[in-house]
């Protein structure tokens, strides 16, 4: 149980389009997803949290009109990102955590690689 | 705010030998939890361990297990038989399950090599 997918795992986009990248929670109910972006041979940098039927709190420096996110449902959260330029390029992960009672770790999807030329 | 300090960039370990990973962190919270996350070639993250903060019993799993010293903040990660699936990067974080919003904080990782 606890699996998390992604769509796409690979994408690539001209500069100046939007691209939507999806995180659905497969065999569990997320009250809470959250969107990661990790450059090469680095950490995890943690862009914002996402709660389904609210607004996504952003962390700081993280353009929230460039990075829009939508967790409509409870097996869904989606993050687009507008007008894309080249250093948006980055490799993107979502996770969602069970609802509030349940273990704290989370559950992390295989990731999308965006590339904008 | 917290912070997770993993000191060793890189490591590398013969094939079915033991190999301790170090981690350690700074927080002014009484409950929290520690994990370790394995990020293999393919980068899907995989959850190795999870400790409770308010368990003094370390976490064991298999070949896995933790040195959880709280007083002195410090998580290690103890991998016995090592094998070349072993290979990954791996992350230590910490998670405050007081904030309410179940958010993790990353260390910036350990990178492992299995030799064979």
């Amino acid at each position: 149980g606890a699996v998390v997918s992604q769509h796409p795992s690979w994408v690539i986009c001209k500069s100046g389009t939007s691209v939507k990248i999806e995180c659905r929670s497969l065999d569990f109910q997320a009250t809470t997803m959250f969107w990661y972006r990790q450059f090469p041979k680095q950490s995890l940098m943690l862009m914002a949290t996402s709660n389904e039927g609210s607004k996504a709190t952003y962390e700081q420096g993280v353009e929230k009109d460039k990075f829009l996110i939508n967790h409509a449902s409870l097996t869904l959260s989606t993050l687009t990102v507008t007008s894309a330029h080249p250093e948006d390029s980055s490799f993107y992960i979502c996770s969602a955590s069970r609802p509030v009672g349940g273990p704290l770790e989370q559950y992390f999807g295989p990731g999308t690689r965006l590339t904008v030329t | 705010a917290q912070t997770v300090t993993q000191s060793q960039p890189e490591m590398s370990v013969q094939e079915a030998e033991t190999v301790t990973l170090s981690c350690t962190y700074d927080t002014s919270e009484s409950n929290y939890y520690l994990f370790w996350y394995k990020q293999p070639p393919s980068r899907q993250m995989i959850l190795v361990i999870r400790q409770e903060a308010y368990k003094q019993q370390n976490a064991t799993e298999n070949r896995f297990s933790v040195n959880f010293q709280k007083a002195a903040k410090s998580f290690s990660l103890k991998i016995s038989d090592s094998q070349l699936g072993d290979t990954a990067m791996y992350f230590c974080a910490f998670g405050d399950s007081g904030a309410g919003s179940y958010q993790l904080t990353f260390g910036k990782g350990t990178k492992l090599s299995v030799i064979p």
